[in-house]
């Protein structure tokens, strides 16, 4: 079977920096995908890691350990905008064309 | 263009009713997808859409007919839904095979009456 971890919920100040961890047990594992969705909105594909090390998008960064079965989501200079949930996804691994959602960390900027 | 678009963004109806839900894509993807999504959860995959071909159907309750006219086109028919179906009806898209990276529309808010 398949199953993502993460936090329920977070809680940071604007400026600060979070760490969102996703911990993963897969049957095949192709690689780990970040999605931002904010309150009433649709989900936004965030980042791709397939191999191990850190992707980083303006300031926005996205770390893999395949050994680990672990990921996390790094953001930077925290600005109220990035309340929102966050999920972590992985590819079913006998099913290609689904994606497998953890059950979303939700992210409260404080001014 | 990397937009994903959803009609209608509302919609309510009745147990007996039968309805449909539209979603359209112009970047040339063509793997589409359906998923249902509660409040506070994620969303949850419904249907997946190949070139025009379902590739998956996650044992979702007849009354949820899926339809795929062209590469650009998705379409969701509705009938004799229960009120426990009442969510928001996500329509999604990736290129073929990269499931990973999918693109997502608005939505349709649902309520079943």
């Amino acid at each position: 079977g398949q199953s993502l971890e993460q936090p329920s919920e977070v809680t940071a100040v604007e400026g600060a920096i979070v760490q969102i961890n996703c911990t993963y047990q897969t049957s095949g594992f192709y690689g780990l995908s970040w999605y931002q969705q904010h309150d009433g909105g649709a989900p936004t594909f965030l980042s791709y890691n397939a191999l191990d090390g850190l992707e980083e998008t303006g300031r926005f960064s996205s770390f893999l350990s395949r050994s680990d079965s672990y990921g996390y989501l790094l953001l930077q200079e925290l600005q109220m905008k990035d309340s929102a949930s966050y999920f972590c996804a992985v590819r079913a691994g006998n099913q290609g064309g689904k994606l497998i959602f953890g059950q979303g960390t939700e992210l409260s900027v404080k001014p | 263009d990397t937009e994903v678009t959803q009609t209608p963004k509302h919609l309510v109806m009745g147990m007996t009713n039968k309805k449909s839900l539209k979603c359209e894509q112009h970047m040339g993807h063509r793997a589409m997808y359906w998923y249902k999504q509660k409040a506070k959860k994620p969303p949850e995959l419904m249907f997946v859409y190949s070139y025009e071909k379902l590739s998956i159907n996650e044992s979702v309750p007849s009354r949820f007919s899926p339809e795929c006219p062209n590469s650009s086109l998705l379409n969701l028919h509705l009938h004799a839904l229960q009120p426990e179906d009442s969510a928001l009806y996500l329509c999604a898209s990736s290129r073929a095979g990269e499931s990973y990276e999918q693109y997502f529309g608005p939505g349709t808010r649902l309520t079943v009456t």
